[in-house]
This record gives structure tokens, C-alpha cells and sequence, in this order.
């Protein structure tokens, strides 16, 4: 149980364009999700926490505007990356949480790379 | 504000011998401790989650212990398979985000 995707697993794409990433909790209703970002080495960095139906709330430093997230549906979730530029390349991972549960599910990530 | 620190930064062990990773951590009221697992190019993948001092959990080869200021991660006679990047994080009361350690990268050496 508590299985989440991601999709694409993978992305490549010019600079200047725009890249939704989707995450999806399979065989629960998730109340929240996050979307953290995660450089070569490093930890998860936490980009945005969203509950279903309500605008996300972002981590300070976070570009609203070029980080445009959905939650759409207790299932749902998706990260859109606005004029992508090379700096915006990395691995990005969602994890989703149900409702009263403490744990968070992570989906298997999306690897962004922008040329 | 919540912190969370491991040690060591990584960690060589021969296969079949013992260790453990740490986790200390600082809380303003402790919702749960949790222990992830990291392979390299994948999402976190949950192991535990300990709420209080004292509880401890296992699985397989795996045990996690807590305490008021930190979290122990033990693993007994370990295999290859074990390699990989295990993260401690914390929960505070009252709020939805978690806290992420930096993390321990594990190598088992056949």
C-alpha cells in the first residue's frame, strides 16, 4: 500500500519551455503533498506543501510564478516548471500524505534537465 | 526552529558487521521521527516512524530506537543490498511540513 508515480521519470527540454511534472497516489487519497527538490549529494529540499483544493503554500526563496503547482483532486498532483533554464535542471520528487497519517509516500522522482 | 543532524556523513562496513547511524534532533514538541531509505536516482522509501522516547521498531536487519534527542538507526550483520543513503526526519506538532537530516550514506562491502 501507500504507492505514489511520478511522471515523466525523466525530462529533457529546451530553455524556455515549460515542464509539468505529475505525481499520483495510487492506492490512497492524499490529503497533502509536497514537492521537494534534491541536487546531486545533497538532501530533499522542500519546495511547496499543498492540500487538496487550496493553493500551495511555498518555502521561502521558492518562484511562485515558475513553480506553479496543483491539487486538483485528493490523487493529483501536479508541479509545473515555467521558462525553464538550465539552472532549473535537477531531480525533482513529490511525496504524499493521507489524511491523520504522520508518514509521508514518496513517488520515484523526475529527472529535469533543461539545455 | 527544528534542526536535524547525522552522523557520520558516511559510513564503509564489511559485510556482517554491525553499526549505527545517529540522528539528533531539536523539536518544539515531537509529532514523529521518521527513517527513510535513498538509492541512488529514486525517491525515499519509508522505513519507521517513532513517536516517542523509548519506542523502538525493526525490520529485517533493521532497528530504530529513540530518545528525547536523538534517534539511533542499528543494522546487524549487513548485506551489499543495505547500501544506500538513509535519512532521519522530524515532525513538530502543529505543522504539516517535516525536517529533513542530510543524511548517512551507507556502503556494505562484500
Amino acid at each position: 500500500g501507500a504507492v505514489v508515480s511520478q511522471h515523466p521519470s525523466w525530462v529533457i527540454c529546451k530553455s524556455g519551455t515549460s515542464v509539468k511534472i505529475e505525481c499520483r497516489s495510487l492506492d490512497f487519497q492524499a490529503t497533502t503533498m509536497f514537492w521537494y527538490r534534491q541536487f546531486p549529494k545533497q538532501s530533499l529540499m522542500l519546495m511547496a506543501t499543498s492540500n487538496e483544493g487550496s493553493k500551495a503554500t511555498y518555502e521561502q526563496g521558492v518562484e511562485k510564478d515558475k513553480f506553479l503547482i496543483n491539487h486538483a483532486s485528493l490523487t493529483l498532483s501536479t508541479l509545473t516548471v515555467t521558462s525553464a533554464h538550465p539552472e532549473d535542471s535537477s531531480f525533482y520528487i513529490c511525496s504524499a500524505r493521507y489524511l491523520a497519517a504522520n508518514e509521508q509516500f514518496f513517488g520515484p522522482g523526475t529527472r529535469l534537465t533543461v539545455l | 526552529e527544528d534542526q536535524v543532524t547525522q552522523s557520520p556523513e558516511a559510513l564503509r562496513l564489511q559485510e556482517g558487521e554491525s553499526s549505527s547511524l545517529n540522528c539528533s534532533y531539536t523539536v518544539s514538541g515531537l509529532r514523529g521521527l521518521f527513517w527513510y531509505r535513498q538509492d541512488p536516482g529514486k525517491g525515499p522509501e519509508f522505513l519507521f516512524t517513532l513517536y516517542s522516547a523509548g519506542e523502538e521498531k525493526e525490520k529485517e536487519r533493521l532497528k530504530a530506537t529513540l530518545t528525547k534527542k536523538e534517534s539511533f538507526l542499528h543494522i546487524t550483520a549487513p548485506k551489499p543490498e543495505d547500501s544506500a543513503t538513509y535519512l532521519c526526519a522530524v515532525r513538530a506538532s502543529g505543522y504539516q511540513k517535516v525536517t529533513f537530516g542530510t543524511g548517512t550514506k551507507l556502503q556494505v562491502i562484500p
